[in-house]
């Protein structure tokens, strides 16, 4: 049973085009949730942290929403560079539990 | 945010030979670090977990004779592929963790692109 589910698998914009991410967990008790990007061949870049629903976060292009069912990544007049693999990650509970990610979002921005 | 430096990027190994990989922290100790594999256009897999000084947690699946995961020190941990095959070509990405216990915020390294010819 999937426990991070991300939507769309794929999207492709316009330079200018914004858009959101999607990103759905079903673990209780939530200890924050996780979004990095990752580009080709490179290894998770971290963007942002939440912890509680109604925080937001932003950073440049990005902001970030939570809920208690799921997460929101804001993407407002994206430009090409924005292109990558968008991920959102959720801990377990147990300790030392590392994070559990879902397939992430290949967003691709057209000049 | 905190450095986590992988080598190599990419290594080419034969069938049959092992190939080790290196997952350091450069300004932070991780008490835990945690080793990934990611399949092409999927999702990034937990193999195991490892804490300094004591024997790493395997996940379901992921075989502890071949895969031997080494965390000697709170900046270093390594990763050897046994006697290589095909399948197990991959990208393989460690991520540290600076407060240990429950993860609260991983920082990846850059990723090693293994190809077993």
């Amino acid at each position: 049973e999937d426990q991070v589910t991300q939507s769309p698998e794929a999207l492709r914009l316009q330079e200018g085009e914004s858009s959101s991410l999607n990103c759905s967990y079903t673990v209780s008790g939530l200890r924050g949730l996780f979004w990095y990007r990752q580009d080709p061949g490179k290894g998770p870049e971290f963007l942002f942290t939440l912890y509680s629903a109604g925080e937001e976060k932003e950073k440049e292009r990005l902001k970030a929403t939570l809920t208690k069912k799921e997460s929101f990544l804001h993407i407002t007049a994206p430009k090409p560079e924005d292109s990558a693999t968008y991920l959102c990650a959720v801990p377990l509970l147990q300790e030392n539990t590392p994070l559990v990610f879902g397939k992430g979002t290949r967003l691709s921005v057209i000049a | 945010g905190a450095v986590v430096s992988q080598h190599p990027s990419w290594v080419i190994c034969k069938s049959g030979t092992s190939v080790k990989i290196e997952c350091r922290s450069l300004d932070f100790q991780a008490t835990t670090m945690f080793w990934y594999r990611q399949f092409p256009k999927q999702s990034l897999m937990l193999m195991a977990t490892s804490n300094e000084g004591s024997k790493a947690t395997y996940e379901q699946g992921v075989e502890k004779d071949k895969f031997l995961i080494n965390h000697a020190s709170l900046t270093l941990s390594t990763l050897t592929v046994t006697s290589a095959h095909p399948e197990d070509s991959s990208f393989y990405i460690c991520a540290g963790s600076p407060t240990g216990g429950l993860n609260t915020e991983a920082f990846f390294g850059q990723g090693t692109r293994l190809t077993v010819v």
